[in-house]
């Protein structure tokens, strides 16, 4: 079945420690990945686009197709990095497309 | 420039009315989707408007319905409200290089 999986509900990571938040995903072709972020009271925001290769407020986020995994990673946490974290395959099908979202990871960071 | 827009923010209804949502994407953005928030069922797909066209349907019952209009604002409509149906909406735009969401619509029923 087509799906992705982010294993971990949620997880606490103390300040200035390394976070990682993982993501495996099963579809057919390639689709685009990308990882959204949504802080408490705050609307959903794109954190990250696979193809950008890019950082983002310290965070990266490698796709490896051997192992079908797109884990968010960063250094060091910081407090403001507590948030509810998604990552999602736009799912393209003949020009009709879809972002389908998992349960998501809540990120808490402990000062 | 603005982003995109939902209204009403917040809207109660009793059971077995309808609702109309609106959304307004950002300025050139064609493509606009609907989601539904739930704490049990997280974030699901509604549905998917491109130029006026749904292109794309999640699914939900045929009780939940939307439109797009020639300026690519969009609004969704759920007739005979369940109190499952509470919820918060949201609204996406894309211009193909990512999706932008509103703040949604917070939709009780009682």
């Amino acid at each position: 079945a087509q799906r992705v999986t982010q294993p971990e509900k949620l997880l606490s990571v103390f300040k200035g420690a390394p976070v990682e938040l993982k993501c495996n995903y099963s579809y057919s072709g390639s689709p685009e990945l990308f990882w959204y972020v949504q802080y408490s009271r705050q609307r959903l925001q794109l954190l990250l686009r696979h193809i950008s290769r890019e950082s983002i407020k310290g965070f990266t986020a490698d796709l490896n197709k051997g192992e079908t995994s797109f884990h968010l990673k960063k250094p060091f946490a910081q407090e403001e990095d507590s948030a509810m974290y998604y990552c999602v395959p736009l799912i393209s099908n003949f020009g009709n497309e879809k972002l389908t979202f998992g349960t998501g990871t809540r990120l808490t960071i402990i000062p | 420039k603005a982003g995109v827009t939902q209204t009403p923010r917040y809207l109660i209804k009793t059971r077995g009315q309808q609702v109309t949502l609106s959304c307004s994407p950002i300025s050139g953005h064609r493509s606009v989707s609907w989601y539904q928030q739930t704490p049990g069922q997280g974030l699901q797909f509604l549905f998917e408007y491109f130029s006026e066209t749904q292109r794309n349907k999640g699914n939900f019952p045929g009780r939940f319905s939307g439109r797009q209009f020639s300026n690519s604002r969009s609004e969704m409509n759920v007739s005979t409200l369940e109190l499952g149906d509470s919820a918060l909406y949201l609204c996406a735009s894309s211009l193909g290089l990512g999706y932008t969401f509103g703040s949604g619509t917070r939709l009780t029923v009682v």
